[in-house]
This record gives C-alpha cells, sequence and structure tokens, in this order.
C-alpha cells in the first residue's frame, strides 16, 4: 500500500528558513499536499502540487516535488513564532484517489 | 464560510458504552473521509466514501466500528461497544473529486476518551 515518511521533529531560530522532507512511495500520486495542524485543532491545508510541477511558490512557502526520487519538501522562509506546528505531507493516490498522510513533522520556532 | 462540522467535540464514555460521532461535508463536496489521531499511530485512515458510497474501509476495525453516509449532508462513525484503546482524536474531511484535483478539509475533530 501506500507509504509517506517525513521526519519527526525540527527545530529552527525565528527568522530562518525551515525545510521539511517527505518521502511517498506511490508512483501514481496525482497530487501532493501539505497540511498545518496547530495544537487542539483540524488540519489545515496550507498548499499543494500536481505530479508533474517540480516547483510551487506561494508567499513564504516553496514547494519543491522530486518525482523520480519520490521525494517533496516544504520550504517555509523567515520562520516565525506562529509558524509553530506539526505539518503533514500527503499524497493522493491515482488509482482509488484516497489520500495518505505521514506522520507529521513537528516544527518548534526559537524564539 | 463553508466547513466541514464535527459532532461532539468532546467525548468522554465508559468503556462498552456506543459512541456515535456525525460529520456534515461542505455542501457540494463528494467524498468523505474518516481519519483517527493517536500520538503512537499517528494518522490513520479509517474510512472514504465518494457519492456517499463506501470506498475503502481496509484501516477500521471492522468488529466494533462502522462508518455510514445515511444522506449527503450527514456522514456517521460508530463504535460498539467502546474500549479505552479507542481513545483518540477522531477528524472527518470532505473534498470535491473531480477525477483530478480532491483537496480534502477537515473538521476540528472529535476527541473521544473511553474509561
Amino acid at each position: 500500500g501506500e507509504d509517506v515518511e517525513q521526519s519527526l521533529f525540527l527545530s529552527v531560530r525565528e527568522g530562518d528558513s525551515s525545510v521539511i522532507n517527505c518521502t511517498y512511495t506511490d508512483s501514481s500520486s496525482t497530487y501532493l499536499y501539505w497540511y498545518k495542524q496547530e495544537p487542539g485543532a483540524g488540519l489545515q491545508l496550507l498548499t499543494y502540487i500536481f505530479s508533474n510541477m517540480d516547483m510551487k511558490q506561494d508567499q513564504r512557502l516553496t514547494v519543491l516535488l522530486n518525482k523520480k526520487d519520490k521525494h517533496l519538501s516544504l520550504r517555509i522562509a523567515d520562520t516565525q513564532t506562529g509558524d509553530s506546528a506539526i505539518y503533514f505531507c500527503a499524497e493522493k493516490d491515482g488509482g482509488y484517489q484516497k489520500v495518505t498522510f505521514g506522520t507529521g513533522t513537528k516544527l518548534q520556532v526559537i524564539p | 464560510d463553508a466547513r466541514v462540522t464535527q459532532t461532539p467535540r468532546h467525548k468522554v464514555t465508559e468503556m462498552g458504552q456506543e459512541v456515535t460521532m456525525r460529520c456534515q461535508p461542505i455542501l457540494g463536496h463528494n467524498t468523505v473521509f474518516w481519519y483517527r489521531q493517536t500520538m503512537m499511530q499517528g494518522l490513520e485512515l479509517l474510512a472514504y466514501f465518494r457519492n456517499r458510497a463506501p470506498l475503502d474501509d481496509s484501516g477500521m476495525p471492522k468488529d466494533r466500528f462502522s462508518a455510514e453516509m445515511p444522506d449527503a449532508t450527514l456522514a456517521t462513525l460508530k463504535i460498539q461497544p467502546s474500549e479505552p484503546r479507542d481513545s483518540a482524536v477522531y477528524f472527518c474531511a470532505s473534498g470535491l473529486d473531480q477525477g483530478g484535483g480532491n483537496t480534502i478539509y477537515f473538521g476540528e475533530g472529535s476527541w473521544l476518551t473511553v474509561v
């Protein structure tokens, strides 16, 4: 079945860039997503990328996709304390069209 | 502001009791997902519906869990009988699958504690 993996924890200083990485196994993935979860809340969609793209930029967020290596990354420029949260990578498979999530990366921003 | 609505937000129940969680997907969305989140297992897909038909419930323990969509505006997840290991946050999510993109939007979750 599909598998999505992320590192569990990342710590950065305020103002630095954060890079959160994700790998997936499904070669038929059509869309890949990044979600943000703040404490006590649901998951909020941040951005997504279609599998035939290799980069997408949205304000402070840059998504890079290496489809050959099945590697996705999310770069947050000028990281702020409000960016502290858990970030989930997810992929949508091309068959069943279901969305599978990674384990989440907890981002800690140090003032 | 369209959003996925889940009830109850919080539930504490005794082991052996039936628990029913409800979800109102965003109007017009044709896919509904139930996820369970725990510290140990992360986010697990329990069930997935498209146009009210169950497509995948392989992640759901069949002996005690059931998921249904009585109509397009309501999805339910039932646990009977509940056990302490069912304590988790249960998220409902909905999306519009038009054969291409399927961005899914999450509710705030139902926080279940079984004692």
